[in-house]
């Protein structure tokens, strides 16, 4: 089985662009999750879709970050315009509540430098 | 705050020693804790614990949690060089219901 699919692996970009991540979650997960982990701490939340809907974007930067889960399956997430403390490893997750319990599966993550 | 502390933040070992990774936590609405190990980028899962003094087992890598305390470890026996890696440890809580990391313990098993 497939997991959990990102692209780029890498991005590299000027401060002032814009960028985009994309996400495809393992088949029949119905819970995304995009994730920001800067060096040497843990996985940050920025926003959590239930299908196509997204319940819980408060972490998300809404001044320049934007994410959209269109038909609730992939999901893309933009930053626009970028700037250098946005250098970090964005991390998708998926994941699916089979009796009681989720575990999240995570992808390979992009990694951005902003220059 | 929710917040969840790892220690040590870093560790060198040889191969064929023991190691404790330490997780402390204070999340609100804890509902579960969870064991990571993250080499070059995606994390994977190890283990969930949601009930006290239940230790869960995989190999060489056990975990057990004490809820009065708020606190896990995840045990590694008899280390391998690929057990070096980033453990990251989360507990699921909050309003939300989402992860909350600590920062990792970073491991490097030593030939």
């Amino acid at each position: 089985e497939a997991g959990v699919v990102q692209s780029p692996r890498y991005k590299i970009i000027e401060k002032k662009q814009p960028v985009a991540f994309w996400c495809n979650p393992i088949s029949g997960h119905n819970t995304l999750y995009w994730y920001r982990q800067n060096l040497g701490q843990g996985p940050e939340l920025l926003i959590r879709y239930e299908n196509e809907e997204a319940v819980d974007d408060s972490q998300l930067p809404k001044d320049r970050f934007s994410a959209e889960r269109l038909k609730g399956v992939d999901s893309t997430l933009k930053i626009q315009p970028a700037e250098l403390g946005d250098s970090a490893v964005y991390l998708c997750a998926s994941s699916l509540v089979i009796g009681g319990t989720e575990t999240q599966y995570f992808g390979p993550g992009t990694r951005l430098l902003v220059l | 705050e929710d917040k969840v502390v790892q220690s040590p933040l870093s560790l060198v070992v040889h191969e064929g020693d023991t190691v404790t990774l330490n997780c402390s936590y204070e999340v609100t609405n804890f509902r579960s804790l969870l064991w990571y190990k993250q080499e070059k980028k995606a994390p994977t899962f190890l283990f969930m614990l949601t009930s006290s003094g239940i230790e869960k087992k995989s190999g060489r890598l056990s975990s057990i949690l004490d809820k009065k305390e708020l606190f896990s470890i995840l045990n590694i026996t008899a280390t391998q060089t690929g057990d070096s890696a980033i453990y990251l440890c989360a507990g699921r809580g909050g309003s939300q219901g989402n992860l909350i990391f600590g920062k990792g313990t970073k491991l490097s098993v030593k030939p």
